[in-house]
Formats: structure tokens, C-alpha cells, sequence
């Protein structure tokens, strides 16, 4: 099972200011990578796929990047409801599997 | 526009039996490849089962082997995860969701969940 980590567990920014998170596989799974964001209560939202194409609908302001074991969601300019968790998920191999999250919060 | 609805979660005893819906609507269903995933309360994701678009293939997370099943009816625009044998750490949200089409099993979009409550 490829094992992904996220880190950090949880990021402290300034709204306005640029968030980096950080995903990573425990063996390569080429690009074969997605984030996604979910808000208290709901379901996630896809954010990016093939480790940097946005999905439909998502602003400018996420960009994904990385391929191998290395992956980065980067969050331009943090608005008030960009505070919230980010997942990466791997679907190179079976079985799909998960970061544990990183949640993003207001410093 | 896609939408996924589930149902059929609530609270169960331990060692008892659930089957979730996922009614679909808004695109070709037979289509595309449907997966279920589920969230423990204050937890991460956890992928759960996959099934291809004909039904003919499906996947299974090790912690469900043996004991759930993934199938659909396409005549119905359904999708469903037959729950066996349950126990106190499948008490999660169940989600349904879709497998975009383009570029492999990542999901777009999610339905709302239903929680699986099981209890010891």
C-alpha cells in the first residue's frame, strides 16, 4: 500500500498571505496525484488532478505540482474560505489512499 | 447537472447489516467508473470499494473485504455497498462519488454522505 503524508498537520497563515502544502508518497506514483478541499459539514471538493491541472471551476489561486514522490498545493493569497482541510490522494496503485490532511487556519 | 444522492445509513449493532444507496442523476451513469469513500467522525478519508462503469470489476479496501460489496444497477442510475458483519470502526460517512472521466480514479463530484452509526 503506497502510504501518503501530508505535513504539516495544520498551517498558520495570514489571510492574503501564500500557503504551501506538502504531500508525500511513500513510492513513486508518477503524476497520478489529487487534492481536494473540504468545508466543515460537507463533502470534499476536488481542487486538482494529474498533480497539477485545476478541476473545474477552481480559481487561479490553487496551483499543484510535483510528480514521483513530491507533491505541493499552493494556495496564492488565503481568503477568509480557503481556512479549511486539504487532502491529496494518490491513484497510481490500489489501493487508492489518502493523506491525513493538512488543515489551514488563521494566524 | 451531476448530482449524487445518498441513503440507507443509520445506527446499527455490531455484527448487523446495512445496504447504502447512491441514486445518480445528470449524466450517463453507465458510464463512469463509481466509488465509495468514508470519513470516521474528525477523521481523514478512507477509500472503501470501486466498481467499473459495467459492473463487471470492482476494488475492495482491505479493512472491508470479505464483508462489504460494491454493485450497481444501471437501469436504475444506482449505485450500492451491501454492508455485512459490521463493526464499531465502520461508524463513519459514507460517501458516493464519480469518477470524472478523465485522467483515472480521482473524484468529481462528491454526494452530501450518510453517517453509519455501529454500535458495540
Amino acid at each position: 500500500e503506497i502510504v501518503m503524508t501530508q505535513s504539516p498537520a495544520t498551517l498558520s497563515v495570514s489571510p492574503g498571505e501564500r500557503a504551501t502544502l506538502s504531500c508525500r508518497a511513500s513510492q513513486s506514483v508518477s503524476t497520478n496525484v489529487a487534492w481536494y478541499q473540504q468545508k466543515p459539514g460537507q463533502a470534499p471538493r476536488p481542487l486538482i488532478y494529474g498533480a497539477s491541472t485545476r478541476a473545474t471551476g477552481v480559481p487561479a489561486s490553487f496551483s499543484g505540482s510535483g510528480s514521483g514522490t513530491e507533491f505541493t498545493l499552493t494556495i496564492s493569497s488565503l481568503q477568509s474560505e480557503d481556512f479549511v482541510v486539504y487532502y491529496c490522494q494518490q491513484y497510481d496503485n490500489w489501493p487508492l489512499t489518502f493523506g491525513g490532511g493538512t488543515k489551514v487556519e488563521i494566524k | 447537472e451531476v448530482r449524487l444522492l445518498e441513503s440507507g445509513g443509520g445506527l446499527v449493532q455490531s455484527g448487523g447489516s446495512l445496504r447504502l444507496s447512491c441514486g445518480a442523476s445528470g449524466f450517463t451513469f453507465s458510464s463512469y467508473r463509481m466509488t465509495w469513500v468514508r470519513q470516521a467522525p474528525g477523521k481523514g478519508l478512507e477509500w472503501v470499494s470501486s466498481i467499473s462503469g459495467g459492473g463487471g470489476t470492482s476494488y475492495y479496501a482491505d479493512s472491508v473485504k470479505g464483508r462489504f460489496t460494491i454493485s450497481r444497477d444501471n437501469s436504475k442510475n444506482t449505485l450500492y455497498l451491501q454492508m455485512n458483519t459490521l463493526r464499531a470502526d465502520d461508524t463513519a460517512v459514507y460517501y458516493c462519488a464519480k469518477e470524472p472521466g478523465v485522467g483515472g480514479w480521482w473524484f468529481d463530484p462528491w454526494g452530501q454522505g450518510t453517517l453509519v452509526t455501529v454500535s458495540s
